[in-house]
């Protein structure tokens, strides 16, 4: 079946402008993950969403970084006014939730790779 | 706060058993830790979770301490192949949040 897909693959954008990533999750995997990744860096979460609700935002840089999800599916992670420090790779993964004991095995997507000039 | 910590390195020799090592304070019984890497140039991936005692699939094991304060991710022969940043991830259920550890790299050795 079809994996979780990310677009675009690639973004190149100014700094100060808006930038809009989109996750397709695995169809059925209720739970939605964003994180990050800057060259040489370790990965850095972000935000996850069960179902269309996002119960920890804390790990969102700053307050040009948000993201929804709608109808349980689909998921868009918004930057704002981009910084050259925005600048990553930025993986979306996606899992089946059991409801006694939270995640289960996460599916990543291939990324989207923004650069911010 | 609850805190993951984990080496930021270690070195093993092919076809050896390797112990990769995380500390989670503060973690309860309903928490399950997760455990994934990430091979050089490649995206992140899967290799085990659980939630007590130990567990097993075809990729390692997982040894979590009976006091739930640490656990031991184990690849019983290394490969090459092993060589990866490994994460720990405990998964705090009543809080709803997941906490990193910084991930070791692994380096193996033929």
């Amino acid at each position: 079946g079809a994996g979780v897909s990310q677009s675009p693959s690639n973004k190149v954008t100014e700094k100060g402008k808006d930038v809009e990533l989109r996750c397709d999750p695995i169809s059925g995997h209720t739970a939605l993950y964003w994180y990050r990744q800057s060259l040489g860096q370790g990965l850095e979460f972000l935000i996850y969403f069960q179902g269309n609700s996002a119960p920890d935002k804390s790990g969102l840089p700053s307050d040009r970084f948000s993201a929804e999800r709608t109808g349980g599916s689909v998921s868009t992670l918004t930057i704002q006014r981009t910084q050259q420090e925005d600048s990553a790779v930025y993986l979306c993964a996606s899992s089946l939730w059991e409801l006694a004991g939270g995640p289960n095995e996460q599916y990543f997507g291939p990324g989207t790779r923004l650069t911010v000039t | 706060d609850a805190k993951t910590t984990q080496p930021n390195s270690m070195e093993s020799n092919e076809e050896e058993p390797v112990h990769l090592p995380c500390n989670h304070s503060t973690i309860s019984g309903t928490d399950y830790i997760h455990w994934y890497r990430q091979l050089p140039s490649q995206g992140p991936e899967y290799v085990i979770h659980g939630l007590t005692s130990n567990v097993n699939n075809r990729m390692a094991s997982l040894a979590i301490a009976e006091d739930r304060k640490s656990s031991t991710l184990i690849l019983h022969r290394a490969t090459l192949r092993d060589a990866a940043v490994y994460y720990c991830i405990p998964y705090l259920y009543n809080f709803n949040k997941f906490y990193f550890g910084s991930g070791t790299k692994l380096n193996v050795k033929p």
